[in-house]
Order: C-alpha cells, then structure tokens, then sequence
C-alpha cells in the first residue's frame, strides 16, 4: 500500500548542530508540505514544494530548508538548530495537479510525525 | 491571508451529538478541510466542502456557508474513540491554492 513515512520518529539534538528530517511518500504525489505544531499555533507552513526542483517557503521558513530532488522525498533541514525549533514536525502530500483541480484532488495526507526537542 | 477560528475545547457525552464550529475571513475561497487528529497522531481527513451545503458521510457531516464564512463539523451517536482534535482548514484560490489549518477544537467524550 502507498505511504508516507517520517524518520526519525523521535530526535534529541544540541543547539547549532545541523538536523535532517526526512520524508517519503510513495504515492507519486506531485504536492508536498513540511508542517510544525506546537500548542497554541496549531499547524504552521514551513516549506512547500508542487514538484521536483520546486520548493516554496511557508509562514514559519526562517532556519529551515528543504530540496526536492525526485518525486518520492522532501527533507527538511534545520541549518543550525534552535531551542525555539523544539516541535512536532509533520510532512503531508497532496495529488497537486496544479490549479483549477477539485478541492478532494488537494487532500493532503500527513506523515506519522517527529517529535524533536532542542537542547 | 486567512484568518480560522475553532472554539479551543469542546466536552459530550457518549452517544449525543456534538456540532463544531468554524468561522473563516479569508481573500480568496477554494474549499473548507475538515480533519481529525488523535493526540500524539498525525492529522487524518474527514471531509471536504466547497459548494454550500451538507455533506454526510456516516456519523460525520460538515457544512458549509460561503456568504457567512462558516462551516461546522456535526459528529452523531459520539463513541469514546471520537476524543480527538478537530482542525479546520480553508484552501486559498492564491497561486497554487495553499491550504491554512485552524488550531483545532479539542473534543472530549465522556461517559
């Protein structure tokens, strides 16, 4: 069955060192999306990409970046890791056959999450 | 941009039935998301609107009010398992039509 995994599920790092979140559908979906949760926020854009080789940033991008180099994944780098980027990190996929498609096409599908704490 | 607002907590009792509120103020409208996220889970989808109206697909209906930017979310005969967060999510008709998630509305079933 097609999925969408997350690894690490859980992550402890040190302030400044660099993280790699890493995300893998298997459902050939153009669409992907790197979320943050955090109480009191809800769901927050961090990156965004429609495609291979395109990426997007969303509301909450400063010190994170992504790169879309085949269909399958999209990893998400904290180039130097903050306490303040202590959160639960969910990646989500979407068909994303471009603009004017219905609605339902555009249903995202979440990854299980990664939990990381900042020490 | 868009602003969601979902009241933050919501209790039931068991088997009665719960309506969940979502109003919306955004420049652009392409359809209202309704998903269910058990705590220390991911999100996972209900229900999609874009056309005004009621959607029913089981225990679970939405509806929707373009003119009042409103939706609501009715869960029927409440089952423990329905304990859960509830987020509201607006598609924007922007670019590629971004989707922008509520906080969510707790919801606690009790017996």
């Amino acid at each position: 069955d097609a999925e969408i995994t997350q690894s690490p599920r859980h992550k402890i790092t040190e302030t400044g060192r660099q993280v790699t979140l890493a995300c893998h559908q298997t459902w050939n979906h153009n669409n992907m999306f790197w979320y943050r949760q955090d109480l009191g926020h809800g769901l927050r854009l961090i990156h965004y990409s429609y495609g291979v080789q395109d990426t997007n940033k969303g509301e909450v991008s400063d010190g994170y970046s992504v790169s879309r180099s085949n269909t399958e994944d999209l990893p998400l780098t904290l180039e130097s890791a903050a306490s303040s980027q202590t959160s639960v990190y969910f990646c989500a996929s979407s068909e994303g056959l471009g603009p004017g498609t219905s609605g339902s096409q555009e249903t995202q599908y979440f990854g299980p999450g990664t939990r990381l704490l900042v020490l | 941009g868009q602003n969601i607002d979902q009241p933050t907590e919501m209790t039931a009792t068991e088997g009665a039935i719960v309506q969940i509120n979502c109003t919306y103020q955004t420049s652009g409208f392409n359809g209202l998301f309704w998903y269910q996220q058990h705590a220390g889970e991911a999100p996972t989808f209900l229900s999609y609107n874009v056309l005004d109206g009621l959607e029913e697909k089981g225990r679970f209906s939405s509806f929707l009010s373009r003119s009042k930017g409103y939706s609501y979310l009715l869960l029927k005969e409440l089952q423990m398992k329905d304990s859960a967060s509830y987020l509201c999510a607006v598609r924007d008709t922007g670019g590629y039509q971004k989707v922008t998630f509520g906080t969510g509305t707790k919801l606690q079933v009790i017996p």
